[in-house]
């Protein structure tokens, strides 16, 4: 299995802030990574696909950046609805999540 | 609107099975995949796999090959997971997704529309 490992788990930022959330693949998965949202008690949504994707209807303040194991999920200016857990997801080798970053309030 | 609507919370026994439906509105129902994807409490997400709604083309992650079986029935444009042989790290909620299709591509493992969760707990 390819293994996803992002960093940090997790992160303390104010509004206003940017923000960048690092997805490192144990090898190369070209450019089939997305990114994910997900609010407690809610499924996930889809932000970024195929690396730098703005997936319809997500705001411009986020971005993604890479290829091959090393990917990047930038938020430009943080919003207070923007708190919540991001996931990267590779889908080159079968599907598998990293283990997720909790973006919270500081 | 497209929706995906998932069926009720579940509490099953260990070695039981369960079977979760996904019933899918505002779209062509054969035109895009559907995974199904669990979340145990307070942990990440995990793929469990996917089935073409078009033909029942299916791929299963090699962890839970055997004990899954994902079907759809096009007549009523539901989806199913059937978990077997359930073990209490099972306990998770389950959600089945639908592949995002841009005009010209569909994307694998990206999924643009979810359903709304089924817990699943498993406990004697």
């Amino acid at each position: 299995d390819i293994q996803m490992t992002q960093s940090p788990s997790s992160l303390s930022a104010s509004v206003g802030d940017r923000v960048t959330i690092t997805c490192r693949a144990s090898q190369s998965i070209s450019s089939y990574l997305n990114w994910y949202q997900q609010k407690p008690g809610k499924a996930p949504k889809l932000l970024i696909y195929a690396a730098s994707s703005l997936q319809s209807g997500v705001p411009s303040r986020f971005s993604g950046s890479g290829s091959g194991t090393d990917f990047t999920l930038t938020i430009s200016s943080l919003q207070p609805e923007d708190f919540a857990t991001y996931y990267c997801q590779q889908s080159y080798i079968s599907i598998t999540f990293g283990q997720g970053t909790r973006l919270e309030i500081k | 609107q497209v929706q995906l609507v998932q069926s009720g919370a579940e509490v099953k026994k260990p070695g039981a099975s369960v079977k979760v439906s996904c019933k899918a509105s505002g779209y062509t129902f054969t035109s895009y995949g559907i995974s199904w994807v669990r979340q145990a409490p307070g942990q990440g997400l995990e793929w469990m796999g996917w089935i073409s709604a078009y033909n029942g083309n299916t791929n299963y992650a090699q962890k839970l090959q055997g004990r899954v079986t994902m079907t759809t029935d096009t007549s009523t444009s539901t989806a199913y997971m059937e978990l077997r042989s359930l073990r209490s790290d099972d306990t998770a909620v389950y959600y089945c997704a639908r592949r995002y299709c841009s005009s010209t591509s569909c994307y694998k493992g990206s999924w643009d529309y979810w359903g709304q969760g089924t817990l699943v707990t498993v406990s004697s």
